[in-house]
């Protein structure tokens, strides 16, 4: 089945960096964008940006843009969400998830299970 | 950038009840919306896309329509697992903006 499955909690503190990374199985993971999405705690959800696998191209939210950088890594099927220059609200879940569309829409599905990154001094 | 205006915020109601939620896009979006619930601890699952298509494994009793700027997912008989946060997403254009959510609780 297809799976997102992301790596583990992380404690940072105020300016340092975060590599959040998404494994991807049970697709071809060259045919489908990969979108990032966080949530600070008791909050809604916020879209970041997405990476295309096959080229390696990415595009960011504009309140993102000069902090994050999407990459990845096809032999292992793997993408990465790094922010820098983190801020205490930066403190959030953030999930990967991959794209899908059709002639009417398109939806995120499945998500990753969600990386809890904590800034604190 | 495309602002998703949710309603209510929350709702309160009981086991059996008809539940709607609404959601509408700044512009048009055509059908270009998404509807995902999601529990505590726990990543959104879709639900709904392209505005009214059910995701295979959904239960039927969901069902969401609209169209432009206006959209409605309706639960029609509630069942306790359907207690829960439902958002709202557009992928019409960039950025792809969620709604606020709606929290459905028990009454």
């Amino acid at each position: 089945q297809v799976q997102l499955v992301q790596s583990g909690a992380e404690v940072k503190k105020p300016g340092a960096s975060v590599k959040v990374s998404c494994k991807a199985s049970g697709y071809t993971f060259t045919d489908s964008y990969l979108h990032w999405v966080r949530q600070a705690p008791g909050q809604g959800l916020e879209w970041m940006g997405w990476i295309n696998p096959n080229s390696g191209g990415a595009r960011y939210a504009q309140k993102f843009q000069a902090r994050v950088t999407m990459t990845r890594d096809t032999s292992i099927t793997t993408a990465y969400m790094e922010l820098s220059r983190l801020k205490f609200d930066d403190t959030a879940v953030y999930y990967c998830a991959k794209y899908n569309s059709d002639s009417y829409g398109g939806w995120f599905d499945p998500w990753g299970q969600g990386t809890l990154v904590t800034v604190s001094s | 950038d495309i602002q998703m205006t949710q309603s209510p915020s929350s709702v309160s109601a009981s086991v059996g009840d008809r539940v709607t939620i609404t959601c509408r896009a700044s512009q048009g979006i055509s059908t270009w919306l998404a509807w995902y619930q999601q529990k505590p601890g726990k990543a959104p699952k879709l639900l709904i896309h392209g505005s009214s298509s059910l995701q295979t494994g959904v239960p039927s009793r969901f069902s969401g329509s609209g169209s432009g700027t206006d959209f409605t997912l309706t639960i029609s008989s509630l069942q306790p697992e359907d207690f829960a946060i439902y958002f709202c997403q557009q992928t019409d254009s960039f950025p792809h903006t969620f709604g606020g959510g709606t929290k459905v609780a028990i009454k």
